[in-house]
């Protein structure tokens, strides 16, 4: 079966300072890979996919970044944090390209930046 | 841009109490999906009805779709405090870029 990791599940950080989350699926090849924000009582900001290794595409500009180094590997990151970066940040994956499949999704992990 | 709008936006019943919760969407859609995230947690789905469907069952659970209204129900029938939780609904929009666009979600609270 297919099961979906991320981590940290928390994570407090200091403004200006880099920020690495991870997630990996594992039980399925070439997953479609996505990389949501929550803020509090909301529903979910699409902020990065990917259809593949290497291809990543970014729905929100601002002050983060993806990569998918491997097939089941998705990394968010940012070289300096700020206020507003914090939140809670999913990782999902689906089965099918687009949106007509159901998404997984991860346990999440809620950023507080100081 | 956030197509998906749940209501009520909160939602508290006695244990044994169907609980309904409606999303409307603005734009054509291929299909709408429900997912329920306990707090603090990730999403979990609970059902998928396609634009050519009217209703879907699973378990406990019916969904009902309404193209021409642009809404949709869920019904969680004989509630239990295990579904408290906050429900989103998510829809494929027809026109929309590979993303599903979300709404901010029912917070519902089954007491005991």
């Amino acid at each position: 079966s297919q099961t979906i990791h991320q981590w940290p599940a928390t994570l407090v950080q200091p403004v200006g300072s880099p920020l690495s989350l991870e997630c990996t699926v594992e039980g399925t090849s070439n997953p479609n890979l996505y990389w949501y924000r929550q803020a509090a009582g909301r529903g979910l900001q699409l902020l990065f996919y990917s259809v593949g290794i290497g291809q990543i595409s970014s729905e929100v500009p601002q002050n983060l970044s993806a990569s998918r180094p491997q097939d089941r590997q998705f990394i968010l990151s940012s070289k300096k944090l700020l206020l507003s970066d914090s939140g809670f940040y999913l990782c999902a994956w689906s089965g099918l390209w687009g949106r007509r499949a159901e998404a997984f999704f991860g346990q999440g992990t809620r950023l507080t930046v100081v | 841009s956030q197509q998906g709008e749940e209501d009520p936006q909160a939602l508290s019943i006695q244990e044994g109490e169907n609980a309904t919760m409606n999303c409307s969407y603005k734009t054509s859609i291929n299909n709408l999906q429900w997912y329920r995230q306990n707090s603090g947690r990730g999403l979990v789905h609970l059902i998928l009805i396609r634009s050519n469907e009217r209703e879907k069952h699973s378990g406990r659970l019916r969904v009902t779709l309404d193209t021409s209204k642009k809404s949709s129900s869920l019904l969680i029938t004989a509630s239990r405090a295990a579904d408290t939780a906050s429900y989103f609904c998510a829809t494929d929009a027809m026109d929309s870029n590979y993303q599903l666009i979300w709404g901010a979600g029912t917070k519902l609270i089954i007491k005991p």
